[in-house]
């Protein structure tokens, strides 16, 4: 089915670890996006992507990395994985193209970092 | 900046009670607002959506219209039922293509039969 595929879907991280979450897309999206849910917080834009081999900082980007080398997929990496990391990542693309306006969204990463 | 603010949960309704939950942004030029789902345990679905000022969007019985006089989309629906309980989002993009979702802090809605 077309859509928005996140990998892995659970993972838990000692404090220092680090580790990269896959978002790949089918749909020919230019724009990919990352967002961390937290509790009482909605979803905070960490990185995004207008296009291959871009990327640019969002709202919340410290301790993260982000690199679209194709198209398809978005990586969003920990260096150095911290208790505050703690989260669920979703990704998410865009199609901005005729009236079929509209982001999709994958089904998230749920991380806890100990 | 662009921003959305909405009500505080939770809300918790009896089945068949009337559904109102605020949003208001602030924004410039023209945004797109959009009401977001997610249910226990999912990710996040898109309820409805509204691109110009007065459209309504309408989907499962919810409906929000697009108010630019009072920069509102405040999301309604006439009956609510025990499968409508989720975590409702607000959120707006701006008016240029591919812009970043900003979201609202979410409401949870708690419908007991």
């Amino acid at each position: 089915n077309a859509g928005v595929t996140q990998t892995p879907k659970f993972r838990v991280l000692k404090t220092g670890q680090s580790m990269t979450l896959l978002c790949a897309q089918d749909m020919n999206h230019e724009y990919m996006y990352w967002y961390r849910q937290d509790p009482g917080m909605g979803l905070r834009l960490i990185h995004y992507s207008v296009g291959e081999g871009t990327t640019a900082k969002g709202e919340v980007p410290d301790g993260y990395n982000v690199s679209r080398l194709k198209k398809q997929n978005f990586l969003l990496g920990l260096e150095s994985a911290a208790p505050s990391q703690t989260s669920v990542y979703f990704c998410a693309s865009i199609n901005t193209i005729g009236t079929n306006y509209g982001y999709t969204f994958g089904s998230g990463t749920r991380l806890t970092v100990v | 900046g662009n921003s959305v603010t909405q009500m505080e949960g939770p809300v918790t309704l009896s089945e068949e009670a009337f559904l109102t939950i605020n949003c208001t942004y602030t924004a410039t030029g023209y945004p797109s607002l959009f009401w977001y789902v997610q249910y226990p345990g999912e990710g996040l679905q898109l309820l409805l959506k509204a691109t110009k000022a007065d459209d309504k969007g309408s989907n499962k019985g919810f409906e929000a219209t697009y108010r630019k006089e009072t920069t509102s989309f405040h999301l309604e629906k006439g009956s609510v039922q025990v499968s409508d309980s989720a975590v409702y989002f607000c959120a707006l993009s701006g008016d240029q293509a591919g812009t970043a979702l900003i979201f609202g802090k979410g409401t949870t809605l708690s419908v007991s039969s």
